[in-house]
């Protein structure tokens, strides 16, 4: 079956540190692959994708970078923020028609002043 | 609506009840997606609709879950003869039908069975 596996938190990092949180994936076929984002008090919001293998998702800083050799999908950012602190999801889908995803348990990231 | 949206936020009932969670996914979205997370764990697939049709229940834990959905419109996710480890908070998602597009996902029910 399909599954994900990203680093296990919390983390937590002072202002303007570099940031991985990793994340590598099991899947039949070729997945495609997401980061998602959970804000204090807000809902799931997807932060980047990569479709196929070596796309590089990027947004808001953060980038990751589909690698099919290593099955892995780590999220990085150089320089992060306060405002960053977040829960994040590591996910991927299979089918086309059917893009059930399927997380890892979430990476809670606390950015310290 | 602007997004996807879920009632009621908060739901504490009996070991026993039933439940309906609620969900209006995002005008024109014909697929609907819910999820389960446990405290602590990741999000858990529990069906996929298409239109209102549901092409896959494969994640649905047991037979005291069931959901249904009105055209391409709202969802209601059933659960009957609610057990402690129902306790979650469900969350559901709507996109565009197209390959790879972006699931948008309501802010979720917590459910709290006592």
């Amino acid at each position: 079956g399909n599954s994900v596996t990203q680093m296990e938190g919390p983390v937590t990092l002072s202002e303007e540190a570099f940031l991985t949180i990793n994340c590598t994936y099991t899947a039949t076929g070729y997945p495609s692959l997401f980061w998602y984002v959970q804000y204090p008090g807000e809902g799931l919001q997807l932060l980047l994708k990569a479709t196929k293998a070596d796309d590089k998702g990027s947004n808001k800083g953060f980038e990751a970078t589909y690698r099919k050799e290593t099955t892995s999908f780590h999220l990085e950012k150089g320089s992060v923020q306060v405002s960053d602190s977040a829960v994040y999801f590591c996910a991927l889908s299979v089918s086309f028609g059917n893009e059930k995803l399927t997380f890892g348990t979430g990476t809670r990231l606390t950015i310290i002043p | 609506g602007a997004g996807v949206s879920q009632s009621p936020s908060n739901k504490v009932t009996e070991k026993g009840k039933d439940v309906e969670l609620r969900c209006d996914p995002i005008s024109g979205h014909t697929a609907l997606y819910w999820y389960r997370q446990r405290l602590g764990q990741g999000l858990e697939f529990l069906i996929y609709f298409q239109g209102n049709s549901a092409p896959d229940k494969s994640g649905l834990p047991s037979d005291r879950f069931s959901a249904e959905r009105t055209g391409e419109s709202v969802s209601t996710l059933t659960i009957q003869r609610t057990q402690q480890e129902d306790s979650a908070v469900y969350l559901c998602a709507s996109s565009l039908i197209y390959q790879n597009q972006p699931q948008h996902f309501g802010d979720g029910t917590r459910l709290s069975i006592l």
